[in-house]
Formats: C-alpha cells, structure tokens, sequence
C-alpha cells in the first residue's frame, strides 16, 4: 500500500510555543490529505480536510487559528498546532487520500504513522 | 479538552483460532468500507476494503463480509497470531461525494492469548 510518513514522531513541548506536525505522501501525489487526534481508546476524530492549494475544511468545534493547517503541495501538508497548552496533549494522525500514481486513483486513505505531542 | 477515557469492547482469542470482529455502520448512503488494524503508539494501517457492490472479499488470512440490508460488516482473521493484537476500526465512506472523507467505528480490540 502507499506510505505517508510523519515528522516528528514525538514531541515535548512547553505551554505558549507552537508546533509544527509535517505529512508527506511518498511515491504518489494526494488530492486530499486529512488531520485527525486521537484520545487514549478512543477511535480518530477528523480535525480537518485539506485539498491541495486551498484553504482546510475544519469540523465543527476545531479552531482553525489554533491548528493551522498548510497543503503547499500533492504531497506535503503541515499542522502547526499554535500557542500549544496542556489539554492540546494528544495522538495526531493524517492520511492521505485521492492516491494518484501513474494516472490511477484511489479512494483509500492510508495513514501516517503519527506524533505524539506532548504539551508541559 | 481530553475526553473521558471510553472502554473499547475487546474480544479475546486463542492463538490459531479464527477472530470475527463486527461493525455496524450507520450510512445507508455508504458504498466502500474499509478495516484498519492500529497497533499501540501507530497509525492506522490499511488492512481490506469492500465495495458495495460486493458481499464478500478475502486478503491473505483476512475476510471481510458485507450485509447491507442490516448496515453491518465483519472481519474474520483466521489463524490468528500474537501479531494481530491490536485495535480494529472499521471505516465508511460515500465515494460518489468526491470529498473521500471516512466516517470510523468506535473500534474493537483484539487480544490474543498465546
């Protein structure tokens, strides 16, 4: 299957400082690329949608001035989760999907491996 | 804020039995469903997907099952090893919307005793 990889895997970081999360999709180019968090046991919520060259869809009860959300290109986008306090602490996921490789595309989302953010 | 911690329903198996996890999804409107299996610390990893013009796909030691009639989808692992503890989160989505956004089950867990 495709392969989206996450940088960085974890990070510590104090109240008041932003952090940037990057999402890339590897050997293929996505249309859409989607952000999520997940709490302990608890399934992935969606943040936002984000379609290259656009501006994100959030849901509904996302901030979108404190998760910024960049998707520069077919196959980078960022979450920069601003101003980071403690409740901010999660798993963040993104996927990618509307896969194009070599004119085929594909409706799966296939995810990235993660950061752990961790807010002091 | 961080939510109340919810218990996901677990299932446990022997090793070298066979596993059958369920999910009820709730779009009529659906018509591709995909499994996800996520391990501890990882993301989500594509495990099978089935469209809806189908009522039965196989993978290697993996079946997934279709009822659209009751809006529910299986997993069946057979042989199941130490490997496949993890928890497993069936996902929906309407392709004809373009938006290829999923809507995910609450999630099972499947442990498996060696």
């Amino acid at each position: 299957g495709a392969v989206v990889s996450q940088h960085p895997s974890w990070v510590i970081c104090k109240s008041g400082t932003s952090v940037k999360i990057e999402c890339r999709s590897l050997d293929f180019q996505a249309t859409t690329m989607f952000w999520y968090r997940q709490f302990p046991k608890q399934s992935l919520m969606l943040m936002a949608t984000s379609n290259e060259g656009s501006k994100a869809t959030y849901e509904q009860g996302v901030e979108k001035d404190k998760f910024l959300i960049n998707h520069a290109s077919l196959t980078l986008s960022t979450l920069t989760v601003t101003s980071a306090h403690p409740e901010d602490s999660s798993f963040y996921i993104c996927s990618a999907g509307g896969l194009t490789s070599g004119g085929a595309s594909t409706d799966t989302q296939y995810f990235g491996p993660g950061t752990r953010l961790t807010v002091l | 804020g961080e939510s109340v911690g919810l218990h996901l329903p677990t299932l446990s198996v022997q090793e070298g039995d066979n596993s059958i996890i369920n999910c009820a999804y709730s779009n009529s409107a659906s018509d591709y469903f995909i499994w996800y299996k996520q391990e501890s610390g990882k993301g989500p990893q594509f495990i099978i997907d089935i469209r809806s013009n189908m009522d039965k796909r196989q993978g290697q030691r993996v079946t997934v099952l279709l009822n659209k009639t009751v809006k529910h989808l299986s997993l069946q692992i057979a042989a199941t090893q130490p490997g496949d503890s993890a928890v497993y989160f069936c996902a929906e989505t309407y392709s004809g919307a373009g938006s290829y956004q999923l809507t995910f089950g609450k999630g099972t867990k499947l442990s498996v005793i060696p």
